[in-house]
């Protein structure tokens, strides 16, 4: 079957840095989704990766591993609005998205 | 970027009643609209992908007579909740492809069921 794995819940101190990890099995790949949803909220885009390797946008860089199966989404200088869920999704072969259940990220002061 | 706009954002209704949702690209056409449900704390399940003109797919589980999805042009795509009961209470989403295949979906802003 198809597998997506990441972290139910994670706790980060505002100014900090924290990685968000990500391990899939899927049948086929076709690119690595970042999304960040806020509570009630429909998700927003952060990051697609379909190479290996870091792609970095400002405070939020992804990386990707093909060969592992393995993504990290790393988020620098939090702040308290990235307290939010941050969702991993991969395409399969079939273009079809498969979502992880998400990372609930919690920012303290 | 690109503009999915969602309506409405909170509808209440009585058991039995049909809600319809709408979703609009604003600014792209979309060929190509998904419908998700998310329950509280869970990830998005997806309904049924919303192909223009054509009969949407639905997902395994997903009651089709149910869940009436409705693409009649590039940029409207509809989701009709008939005869919904107190479970059928979700938050509704709905995202659009741009273009070709490059990954990036637009999401609308979700649509708030509340059946009582």
């Amino acid at each position: 079957g198809q597998n997506i794995d990441q972290p139910t819940e994670m706790t980060a101190t505002e100014g900090a840095i924290v990685q968000i990890n990500c391990t899939y099995q899927t049948s086929g790949f076709n690119g690595l989704f970042w999304y960040q949803q806020h509570a009630g909220e429909a998700p927003t885009f952060l990051s697609y990766n379909v190479l290996d390797g870091l792609e970095e946008k400002g405070r939020f860089s992804s990386f990707l591993s093909r060969s592992k199966g393995y993504s990290y989404l790393l988020l620098k200088e939090l702040q308290m609005k990235d307290s939010a869920s941050y969702l991993c999704a991969v395409k399969d072969s079939n273009y079809q998205l498969i979502w992880g259940a998400g990372t609930k990220l919690i920012i303290k002061p | 970027g690109a503009v999915v706009s969602q309506h409405p954002s909170w509808v209440i209704c009585k058991s039995g009643t049909s809600v319809k949702i709408e979703c609009r690209s604003l600014d792209f056409q979309a060929t190509t609209m998904f419908w998700y449900r998310q329950f509280p704390k869970q990830s998005l399940m997806l309904m049924a992908t919303s192909n223009e003109g054509s009969k949407a797919t639905y997902e395994q589980g997903v009651e089709k007579d149910k869940f009436l999805i409705n693409h009649a042009s590039l940029t409207l795509s509809t989701l009709t909740v008939t005869s919904a009961h107190p479970e059928d209470s979700s938050f509704y989403i709905c995202s659009a492809k741009k273009g070709l295949d490059t990954g990036e979906l637009f999401f609308g802003e979700g649509s708030r069921l509340t059946v009582l």
